[in-house]
């Protein structure tokens, strides 16, 4: 079983300070993913990444995937109280039905 | 609207009772796959199917079984549920098996067995 691990798993922080979110494995994923979930709600993504090495930007969002393929972040640049949420990363392999989840990172953002 | 639509949304239910959680979406999406979340242990994948009549086994699918007999439903069956089995389920579908489609998401049936 491929394993994800996600750090920190809570994290309380004041409106406009910045953030980073951790997602590592031992494993190689073909692609990995990362979602938001609010409370009472289905995940809802928010990026894919597929290649080693590879940045992608999301507003004040930054996500990047490891070049070996094993781990990535989100960088949360002056969050903001609606960026409070469940942060999912998940990683998957290319035509494989299998997807592995993280445990989560629980943010708050306090006004 | 594209959705995944799970129902029901809330069930409380007895030890032994046979259930069965429907999923179904409008997208004409290949591949869906059934998650439980519980606290601290994100989603667990309990079974996904790559197509029609193709199924398969996620890591915690012990004491579940699912069906594919059409594109757009994806029903888990929980036989005889057991308290363990008491979680919030997610129902999920994407284009293609492939890792770079979006997954959407149903909004959650909590079900409580007692």
């Amino acid at each position: 079983t491929q394993l994800l691990e996600q750090s920190p798993q809570f994290l309380s922080i004041q409106e406009g300070e910045n953030l980073t979110v951790y997602c590592n494995s031992s494993s190689v994923f073909s692609s990995l993913q990362w979602y938001r979930q609010e409370p009472g709600e289905g995940p809802v993504l928010l990026v894919t990444v597929v290649t080693g090495g590879e940045v992608k930007k999301l507003k004040r969002l930054t996500f990047q995937f490891g070049d070996a393929r094993k781990d990535s972040s989100l960088h949360i640049t002056a969050a903001q109280p609606g960026d409070t949420g469940l942060y999912l990363c998940a990683g998957r392999n290319t035509n494989a039905g299998k997807s592995t989840f993280g445990d989560g990172t629980t943010l708050t953002v306090k006004p | 609207e594209a959705q995944v639509t799970q129902n029901p949304r809330y069930l409380i239910t007895v030890t032994g009772k046979k259930l069965t959680v429907t999923c179904s979406q409008n997208m004409n999406h290949e591949y869906m796959s059934w998650y439980r979340q519980d606290p601290g242990l994100g989603l667990r994948q309990i079974y996904y199917s790559m197509n029609v009549e193709v199924t398969d086994k996620g890591d915690v699918p012990e004491g579940y079984k699912v069906s594919r007999k059409e594109k757009r439903n994806f029903p888990l069956i929980l036989e005889s549920p057991s308290p363990n089995q008491t979680s919030l389920y997610f129902c999920a579908s994407s284009l293609t098996p492939r890792g770079d489609t979006e997954a959407f998401f149903g909004q959650g049936t909590r079900l409580t067995v007692v």
